[in-house]
């Protein structure tokens, strides 16, 4: 069974339009985040969350919102899309311990292509 | 803030040769550092860890040491075979704990 799953696994969208991408975990986890990957291999954290914070890295931009229905799911919403929107992006999982997170898991990604 | 530097590639090596690929880090305190690696069309899949100092992670015939004295953890394999050309990533834990810092990535292509 995938531990981390995405979907779709590709998007090819015209500029203006607004996507989602959905993820999800059967880890059991507690926080979840994204990454983008851009066409450098360039992996940055965008987002994390559990059900007390999310993080929102600075630089992303506000078109892009994380929505977590529940604990085991967070999707990707993405506004008014852009060219420069076009990469990888990876959901990921991990679990809170007493000494700090516990390893992230990795989703297969989903490639955004931004026409 | 935090940072991860690796070695530039791409990295070309015949079957059966040795591999390093250079990690070194800037961080406050003593971060957890991983290695994952990237097959071509796929995700990141975790390679190895380590969660503090001189703790040696190894898998898959892969090795890396947490070394503080250097701010490293370098990548290893005595004998790489075809099938691990790939992409590595070397990684660290930032301190709230919140999101992997990954350096930039270093491709390897074994051949036959």
């Amino acid at each position: 069974d995938t531990a981390v799953s995405q979907t779709p696994k590709y998007l090819v969208t015209q500029m203006g339009n607004d996507k989602s991408i959905k993820c999800e975990q059967n880890l059991g986890h507690d926080t979840m985040y994204w990454y983008k990957q851009d066409s450098k291999k360039f992996l940055k954290i965008m987002f994390s969350y559990n059900n007390k914070e999310l993080i929102i890295n600075e630089t992303v931009p506000n078109r892009f919102s994380p929505k977590s229905p529940d604990k085991a799911h967070l999707n990707l919403h993405i506004n008014s899309l852009e060219l420069g929107d076009s990469a990888v992006y990876f959901c990921a999982s991990s679990q809170v311990r007493a000494g700090g997170q516990e390893t992230q898991y990795f989703g297969p990604g989903t490639r955004l292509l931004v026409l | 803030g935090d940072s991860v530097t690796q070695m530039e590639g791409p990295v070309t090596l015949s079957e059966e040769a040795f591999l390093t690929i250079n990690c070194t880090y800037t961080a406050t305190g003593y971060p957890s550092l991983f290695w994952y690696v990237q097959y071509p069309g796929e995700g990141l899949q975790l390679l190895l860890k380590a969660t503090k100092a001189d703790d040696k992670g190894s898998n898959k015939g892969f090795e890396a040491t947490y070394r503080k004295e250097t701010t490293s953890f370098h990548l290893e394999k005595g004998s790489v075979q075809v099938s691990d050309s790939a992409v590595y990533f070397c990684a660290l834990l930032n301190q709230a704990g919140t999101a992997l810092i990954f350096g930039k990535g270093t491709t390897l292509s074994v051949s036959s």
